[in-house]
């Protein structure tokens, strides 16, 4: 079973702030994809990463794969209540299987 | 409006009252699936089906049922629900296996 490990599991900031979320495995993925889930809603696809030192900007996000294509991070900068949420990395590996990691809940307080 | 819907959205039951959460999305897509979400567990696959009458078990399929006799539903049946299957399940659906996916809003289910 390939593992996917999220750090940090909470993270509460302030409006302005920059912050980075950590998503690990000894696993190799073929792709890993990152997710945005609001309270009451399913999961939201951000962006998704293929190749290993890829990185992708979407706004203030920043994501990049690593090079062995075993981790990836996700970059926000001055963060702002929008952005609270809970957010998921989600790696896809043998079969085409797709493995998440357990979510990072942000919270950026005004 | 293209999506993915679920119902009901909140459950709650007793043990071993046969139970069915209804899927059913509206984008032509081949494949769905089954999650569900515990605190520190994260997103959990239950069971997919990549078309029509093709269904295969996931990662934690003990106590649920699926079938896919129609494209654009994928129902879960909990035969004989027990409390630990008390969590927040998710529908998802793609146009193949490997594209993006579109979830559901949740379903609540609570099992006393």
């Amino acid at each position: 079973t390939q593992l996917l490990e999220q750090s940090p599991q909470f993270l509460s900031i302030q409006e302005g702030e920059n912050l980075t979320v950590y998503c690990n495995s000894s696993s190799v993925f073929s792709s890993l994809q990152w997710y945005r889930q609001e309270p009451g809603e399913g999961p939201v696809l951000l962006v998704t990463v293929v190749t290993g030192g890829e990185v992708k900007k979407l706004k203030r996000l920043t994501f990049q794969f690593g090079d062995a294509r075993k981790d990836s991070s996700l970059h926000i900068t001055a963060a702002q209540p929008g952005d609270t949420g809970l957010y998921l990395c989600a790696g896809r590996g043998s079969g085409s299987r797709l493995t998440f990691g357990e979510g990072t809940q942000l919270t950026v307080n005004p | 409006e293209a999506q993915v819907t679920q119902n009901p959205r909140y459950l709650i039951t007793v043990t071993g009252k046969k139970l069915t959460v209804t899927c059913s999305q509206n984008m032509n897509h081949e494949y769905m699936s089954w999650y569900r979400q515990d605190p520190g567990l994260g997103l959990r696959q239950i069971y997919y089906s990549m078309n029509v009458e093709v269904t295969d078990k996931g990662d934690v399929p003990e106590g649920y049922k699926v079938s896919r006799k129609e494209k654009r539903n994928f129902p879960l049946i909990l035969e004989s629900p027990s409390p630990n299957q008390t969590s927040l399940y998710f529908c998802a659906s793609s146009r193949a296996l490997g594209e993006k996916l579109f979830f559901g809003s949740g379903t609540q289910l609570s099992v006393l």
